[in-house]
């Protein structure tokens, strides 16, 4: 079975300037995660979705930072524009979620490590 | 509150040690779920198990054991004859149902010296 995808691994850019990152999750997983990690740190949610509706953006800064997923499968996050302490590293995660039977076990991606210069 | 916390930042320990990483949560829920994640350099946070409040029995796998104790609310992870390719962060995480949401400790950065 495939695992999450992510793309790009590593991206560097310029303060100010735009990103954006693809997650495609676990096939048939309907909860998806956005986490970031920043150094020396636990990863910290940003937004979570099941199926194409959010489910918690509470601590994403909207100001910036954008996610959707259109049709419930892949996703993508966006920062526009960047700032310096957005470097991080940004999870991906997915998990099953089969109605009545609890939250399921979150499998991450490889990331997507961004270096805002 | 809800809170993890994994209060040694890192271990060194030679090859073949056995070696114990704490994790300790705060939480008030009674349905609840904790995982510890290995995070190799590669970067992607690897799941080695979920427990759930329900279930104190302790676990083992292979050179890996984990021990629940809700008396002290920790949740502590401890490898056996440790090996090189167990160098890696660990991470803790509190899963609560009130909210369904995932909170991570801030990791033990573990290095096996040959």
């Amino acid at each position: 079975e495939a695992g999450v995808a992510q793309s790009p691994r590593y991206k560097i850019i310029e303060k100010r300037q735009s990103v954006a990152f693809w997650c495609n999750p676990i096939s048939g997983h309907a909860t998806l995660y956005w986490y970031q990690q920043i150094l020396g740190q636990g990863p910290k949610l940003l937004i979570q979705f099941q199926n194409n509706g959010v489910v918690d953006d509470s601590q994403l800064p909207k100001d910036r930072f954008s996610a959707e997923r259109l049709k419930g499968v892949d996703s993508t996050l966006k920062i526009q524009p960047a700032k310096l302490e957005d470097s991080a590293v940004y999870l991906c995660a997915s998990s099953l979620d089969i109605p009545g039977r609890g939250t399921d076990t979150q499998y991450f991606g490889p990331g997507t490590r961004l270096t805002v210069l | 509150a809800q809170k993890v916390t994994q209060a040694q930042t890192e271990i060194s320990v030679v090859e073949k040690e056995d070696v114990t990483l704490d994790c300790v949560y705060e939480t008030r829920d009674t349905t609840y779920y904790l995982f510890w994640y290995k995070q190799p350099p590669s970067g992607e946070l690897v799941f080695l198990i979920r427990r759930n409040s329900f279930d104190e029995q302790n676990e083992i796998s292979g050179r890996y054991s984990w021990n629940f104790q809700k008396s002290t609310s920790s949740f502590n992870f401890t490898i056996t004859a440790s090996q090189v390719v167990d160098s890696a962060v660990y991470f803790c995480a509190l899963l609560y149902s009130s909210a369904s949401k995932i909170i991570f400790g801030s990791g033990t950065r573990l290095s096996i010296r040959p």
